[in-house]
């Protein structure tokens, strides 16, 4: 495998209630991503980082926030989850940008109920 | 702004019969393009990348695309189908090397015995 892992796999959570996921690398890459996938949306950005402590906001990212304080940890939190926040996450990560191509997790699958 | 478009949703094939999975891109300057493809229940693979270069890339598993500048398209072929080829196909896109990549909204590939 690549060295990036997600923590958990899966995860029911109640509305309301904040939801942390996490994306472990081993590779020291600096770049790294969380989209969530959607039927008929393929993938949508959340939030991405450039570095420890550097993040921005992708385009769907309401909802959602990041933190990044050691180069292998990428946490998501949902801060108050909805049902509109039922998808599948995934993180990537990437050596030196966009321009090379990403290496994704196997996902979290993620039920607000 | 930056889209993909992926003009099919499902394309089923017949085993050892030639595919083309087909992307166009919105942009008036120049790209950088992928395709992925995810396996049941798995994350992204990168199958292959188009930076410069050759119009013509070659990617893992007998994969090819071919970079058409004038029709800003970028299709996927493979001359002969296996079973193992059924997966979701993403075709994804960036406009420099430093902006979020976008990624279409996947082709379901079902290979059939």
């Amino acid at each position: 495998d690549a060295g990036i892992t997600q923590s958990p796999r899966h995860k029911v959570t109640e509305t309301g209630t904040p939801v942390t996921l996490r994306c472990h690398q081993t590779e020291n890459h600096r770049y790294m991503y969380w989209y969530r996938q959607d039927p008929g949306h393929g993938l949508r950005l959340i939030h991405y980082s450039y570095g420890v402590k550097d993040t921005d906001k992708g385009e769907v990212s309401d909802g959602y926030s990041v933190s990044r304080s050691k180069t292998e940890d990428f946490l998501l939190t949902l801060e108050s989850a909805t049902s509109s926040q039922t998808s599948v996450y995934f993180c990537a990560i990437s050596e030196s940008g966009d321009n090379h191509g990403y290496t994704f997790g196997s996902g979290t699958r993620l039920t607000v109920v | 702004a930056q889209s993909v478009t992926q003009l099919d949703s499902q394309v089923p094939v017949f085993e050892e019969a030639p595919v083309e999975l087909r992307c166009n891109y919105s942009s008036s300057v120049s790209v950088y393009l992928f395709w992925y493809v995810q396996y049941p229940n798995q994350g992204l693979q990168l199958l292959l990348k188009y930076l410069s270069g050759s119009t013509l890339v070659k990617g893992i598993n007998g994969f090819e695309a071919e970079f058409n500048k004038s029709q800003t398209s970028f299709h996927l072929r493979k001359p002969s189908v296996h079973i193992s080829d059924t997966a979701e196909y993403f075709c994804a896109a960036g406009k420099t090397s430093y902006d979020k990549v976008i990624f279409g909204p996947g082709t379901s590939l079902s290979v059939i015995p």
